[in-house]
């Protein structure tokens, strides 16, 4: 089952701060990140695994809650290059191999 | 070290011809091969994944259809294109489990006129 992210869209000015929310109504194993620019293919950002733990990339990082099966992308300071769609996917608890399932992503749009 | 390849970059197709675009992974082995598919503005769906050579999960029933003749070539066809067929199309890759990094291909776009 597909997650839910939101917002579906948001516009920041560059050094404002953003949240991007994942949940899922499944018990996850994992919750990965990815950055798509218009045009192109996904970009991994980072894989957070259950046990509740925090990941951080320079100035995004993630969190993932496994009790309530929520994910949370935070992009601090934005610059102009954050811009793009940001999808979660998930793989759930139940099996080994199981595709990864996407969110319909989150628009960022970062401007001067 | 591994890199993925799909083809063609762009087609434009009218309704009703068929359709092949392939997908070829290297420096890896046994890897696990994704089809995605994205509508203009929309998010990735799922259409077929793949853990090893001729066997194919259908997570979407439609008109197109997948194979794996070889370990690392994933090929998407479809007899009759509709114009709902229209997207962008890529192919992934991962090691098995559930933990590891996708690779997406550089996608091909797909216009049905």
């Amino acid at each position: 089952q597909q997650p839910v992210q939101s917002p579906q869209a948001v516009i920041l000015r560059e050094g404002e701060d953003a949240v991007i929310n994942c949940s899922s109504s499944k018990a996850l194993y994992s919750v990965h990140w990815y950055r798509q620019k218009h045009g192109e293919a996904p970009v991994f950002l980072m894989i957070l695994l259950k046990g509740g733990e925090q990941k951080g990339h320079e100035k995004i990082s993630a969190s993932f809650n496994e009790k309530k099966q929520q994910s949370s992308l935070y992009l601090t300071a934005s610059q102009l290059s954050y811009s793009g769609t940001y999808f979660c996917g998930t793989v759930s608890i139940s099996s080994g191999n199981t595709p990864l399932v996407f969110g319909k992503g989150t628009r960022l749009s970062v401007i001067a | 070290s591994q890199t993925i390849h799909q083809w063609p970059a762009t087609l434009v197709q009218p309704v009703g011809s068929p359709l092949s675009l392939e997908c070829t992974v290297e420096g890896t082995s046994n890897p696990n091969l994704y089809w995605y598919r994205q509508a203009a503005g929309r998010g990735l769906q799922l259409l077929f994944y793949s853990v090893g050579i001729g066997q194919i999960s259908s997570e979407v029933p439609q008109n197109l259809s997948a194979s794996r003749p070889q370990d690392r070539q994933f090929i998407l066809s479809s007899k009759k294109l509709l114009l709902s067929d229209s997207g962008f199309y890529l192919c992934a890759w991962k090691q098995g489990g559930n933990t590891g990094e996708l690779f997406f291909g550089e996608g091909s776009r797909l216009t049905v006129l």
